[in-house]
């Protein structure tokens, strides 16, 4: 079965300092791959997608990913994180199932800022 | 308006009660999806819309009633609701629900609380 696993549910850095967040998917074709911020009380803003071609994909907000088959992950990066990108962030997949394709969250992983 | 609204932002309600929440998109999609956020899990799909036809209710208790009346507004009405029906509800919207190279756009969601 389709799978999103976000292993750190908490994340803490120091602002200025460089980000990364993990993601690993299981999926058995070509994956479509998505990373959402959600601020405190809001809803999910896309930062990012992969459906094909250059395996480094810009975002909004300075935000980064790079989709690696070899090892089944689309990590999230930024190099300089500011004290706004505190947040949740959750990685998505797109499976086909029931006749139509649905996302499939990971579990997301808290980001937070100290100055 | 742009983008994908919700209302009312919060809701509390007692158990005997009946409400209804609201989303609408501005973006020309046609399909239309409910979720479900509760602290500590993974965001659960609900239910799905494609051109007003529901596609996919995902095992969700019959006190949740969808309608969508057309394809750029979508209710969730809520009756005999227990307390821990209390989450934030998320709609989303994407062109189509088939095509895998699908965006899903988030509403700002409804913070439902049920005493």
């Amino acid at each position: 079965a389709q799978s999103v696993t976000q292993p750190d549910i908490h994340i803490t850095v120091s602002e200025g300092a460089s980000l990364e967040l993990r993601c690993n998917y299981s999926y058995g074709a070509t994956p479509y791959l998505f990373w959402y911020v959600q601020s405190p009380g809001q809803g999910l803003q896309l930062l990012l997608k992969y459906f094909s071609g250059d395996t480094l994909v810009q975002g909004i907000k300075g935000f980064e990913a790079e989709f690696k088959r070899s090892q089944s992950s689309f990590n999230l990066r930024k190099p300089s994180v500011h004290w706004s990108d505190a947040a949740e962030y959750f990685c998505a997949v797109v499976a086909f199932s029931g006749g139509y394709n649905k996302l499939i969250f990971g579990a997301g992983t808290r980001l937070a800022v100290h100055p | 308006e742009t983008g994908v609204t919700q209302t009312p932002r919060h809701l509390v309600m007692g158990m005997t009660n009946k409400k209804s929440l609201k989303c609408e998109q501005h973006l020309g999609h046609n399909a239309m999806y409910w979720y479900k956020q509760s602290a500590k899990k993974p965001l659960e799909l609900m239910f799905v819309y494609n051109f007003k036809e529901q596609t996919e209710n995902n095992s969700v208790p019959s006190r949740f009633s969808p309608e969508c009346p057309n394809s750029s507004h979508l209710f969730l009405h809520l009756h005999t609701l227990q307390p821990e029906d209390s989450a934030l509800y998320l709609c989303a919207s994407s062109q189509e629900t088939v095509g895998r190279a699908e965006t899903q756009y988030f509403g700002p969601g409804t913070r439902l609380l049920v005493l």
